[in-house]
Parts: structure tokens; sequence; C-alpha cells
């Protein structure tokens, strides 16, 4: 059963426009989710992060808006740069975990290939 | 500071043997964690050491193990290798929620 889900395989984007990242998730013990960047052969690379306890964060030209009542988060990308070209994943942890002790296990989406056209 | 660190980056083993990855985390990171990430079922969660205590542990089998030493770095090791353990196997350190990748090892076996 797949907690998050990241429903677009793709999705391509001019240069300049918003560029927007769906990720959907099951777990209602979810209270962290983070996006990342990732190139093919490298690590994933921390992009932003959003608490539960929050409906939105920004960071530069990156901001990650929650919804908890429809257990939903995006990644909105403004400006969009040939250089944001690469698979974005949405990753949930459930912090607090079952007995209240920390829990850092990341569950991912599948990734979203973002390319981003001159 | 540098980042979480790998080693090897490339490794070719064949069915029936076993490997070590090692993983160095970032200065100060107590938390290290270990991913696979396949074509098929994506990045999933191996286990998490925390003060050389594996904390949290993915659905693996046994033949999937590892240790935190007490300067935080970690090894995996994976036993009578598969020919479906061929994969990117990825390190992530953390000071606290948010997990900071290297840059993986990638395992065939042939």
């Amino acid at each position: 059963d797949q907690q998050v889900k990241q429903n677009s395989p793709s999705l391509s984007v001019q240069e300049g426009r918003i560029s927007i990242l769906n990720c959907d998730y099951t777990n209602s013990m979810f209270d962290y989710f983070l996006w990342y960047k990732k190139y093919p052969a490298e690590g994933p690379t921390f992009l932003i992060s959003i608490s539960s306890i929050k409906d939105k964060n920004e960071d530069g030209r990156f901001t990650v808006f929650l919804n908890k009542s429809a257990k939903h988060l995006s990644l909105h990308i403004v400006p969009s740069q040939p250089g944001d070209s690469a698979v974005y994943f949405c990753a949930a942890s459930a912090l607090l975990g079952i007995s209240g002790g920390s829990n850092y296990k990341l569950t991912f989406g599948k990734g979203t290939l973002l390319t981003v056209n001159p | 500071k540098a980042g979480v660190t790998q080693t090897p980056r490339y490794l070719i083993k064949t069915r029936g043997q076993q490997v070590t990855l090692s993983c160095s985390p970032i200065s100060g990171h107590r938390s290290v964690s270990w991913y696979q990430q396949t074509p098929g079922q994506g990045l999933q969660f191996l286990f998490e050491y925390f003060s050389e205590t594996q904390r949290n542990k993915g659905n693996f089998p046994g033949r999937f193990s590892g240790r935190q030493f007490s300067n935080s770095r970690s090894e995996m090791n994976v036993s009578t290798l598969e020919l479906g353990d061929s994969a990117l196997y990825l390190c992530a350190s953390s000071p606290k929620e948010t997990q900071y990748f290297g840059p993986g090892t990638r395992l065939l076996v042939l």
C-alpha cells in the first residue's frame, strides 16, 4: 500500500513559468514532510520541508503548501529555470512514532520528472 | 561542513557473495539511515541507527544488516546476494528531522 503518492510521473513547464508538483498521503500519523530533488545516479538533495503545524513554508523560489484535511501537499517553483529539471520526490515521516519516540524513517513517493524548457 | 560520504561508489558482485557498504555522516549528525532505490520499488527505507543502536527497521529480509560506530560512521552488510539486490544504496544523516543524503553506492549483482 503506497502511503505517499505522486500521481504525475512527469511535468513539462516553460522557463520562467510556475511549476507545481503534487503529493498525496494516506497515513494520518505523518507530521513532517519534505521535498527532495534528484539527478540520476546521485543522492537526493533536500529542498524544503514543512511541519504539520504549518500550512505554508517558503524558501526563495520554492514554496511548499500543506492541506492536512485533504492529506495533500504541493511544491511551487517560481520562476522555473532549466537547471530545475530533475526528479522531485515527496517524503513524509511520523516523527513521534507509535511509541512516542523519535522516528526518522522517511516514506517516499515514486517521484515526478520535471522538465523545464528554455 | 563536508557532506555525507559513501564508499565505494560502485560495486560489482556475483550471486551468493556478501557486500559491506560504508557511510560517513555529516559531522555532528548522530542519526544515520539507509535506503534502497530500485526502478520498480522506488526509494525504500532499510534501517536507522542512532547512538550505535538500531532505532527503526524497514521491511527487508535478515540478509540486510547494519551497524553504527561510536563516531557515528555506519556500515550496512548484505549477505548471500541475489540479483534483485542490484540497486542504488543511499545513506542519509540527520541532526533532527531533516535527512541529508550521500551520493549513494551503485551495486550490481551478476
